[in-house]
């Protein structure tokens, strides 16, 4: 079967940063996905990766192993209102997005 | 760019009504959209996904009479929930491809929360 795992929920402080793991196990891969939810709202975008290596956009980063079906989004100077749950998603074989349940992070003053 | 819109943001309608949603791309023309439903803090759960000018897909246990879609144009899509019932209160939210050169990533209305009583 496809499987995406990730942490449930994770607590950081502002300021600080925050790595959130992300690992798969799919039929076939096209590339990954994190999106941002916040509370209420629908995901927006943050990054895509389909080659290994490390993807920098400003605070926040993805990194991406293949071979390991292993990813992670790294969250820089952490603030208040990167408070929200982080969805990972692989696109499959069949250009299917499948998604983790997401991985809520509270941060603290 | 890659902005899609989502009509209504927020229903209440009575039992056993049917209610439709709208889902437009402003700036880009969609050959593929997504219907998805999202439960209080679960995962986002694809419903179906819609091509113009084509019958959708559906994704296995949803009934495709109850939830109807139509994919008129390449910049709409309407899902209609057919005869509502209280277990269809959830949170809807269509996504889009843009099928240029960022063609698989979805962008994301932002939903529609149903509440039916």
């Amino acid at each position: 079967g496809q499987n995406i795992d990730q942490p449930t929920e994770m607590t950081a402080t502002e300021g600080a940063i925050v790595q959130i793991n992300c690992t798969y196990q799919t039929s076939g891969f096209n590339g990954l996905f994190w999106y941002q939810q916040h509370a209420g709202e629908a995901p927006t975008f943050l990054s895509y990766n389909v080659l290994d290596g490390l993807e920098e956009k400003g605070r926040f980063s993805s990194f991406l192993s293949r071979s390991k079906g292993y990813s992670y989004l790294l969250l820089k100077e952490l603030q208040m209102k990167d408070s929200a749950s982080y969805l990972c998603a692989v696109l499959d074989s069949n250009y299917q997005l499948i998604w983790g349940a997401g991985t809520k992070l509270i941060i603290k003053p | 760019g890659a902005v899609v819109s989502q009509h209504p943001s927020r229903v209440i309608c009575k039992s056993g009504t049917s209610v439709k949603i709208e889902c437009r791309s402003l700036d880009f023309q969609a050959t593929t959209m997504f219907w998805y439903r999202q439960f209080p803090k679960q995962s986002l759960m694809l419903m179906a996904t819609s091509n113009e000018g084509s019958k959708a897909t559906y994704e296995q246990g949803v009934e495709k009479d109850k939830f109807l879609i139509n994919h008129a144009s390449l910049t709409l899509s309407t899902l209609t929930v057919t005869s509502a019932h209280p277990e269809d209160s959830s949170f809807y939210i269509c996504s889009a491809r843009t099928g240029t050169i960022d063609a698989e990533t979805q962008y994301f209305g932002p939903g529609t929360r149903l509440l039916v009583l």
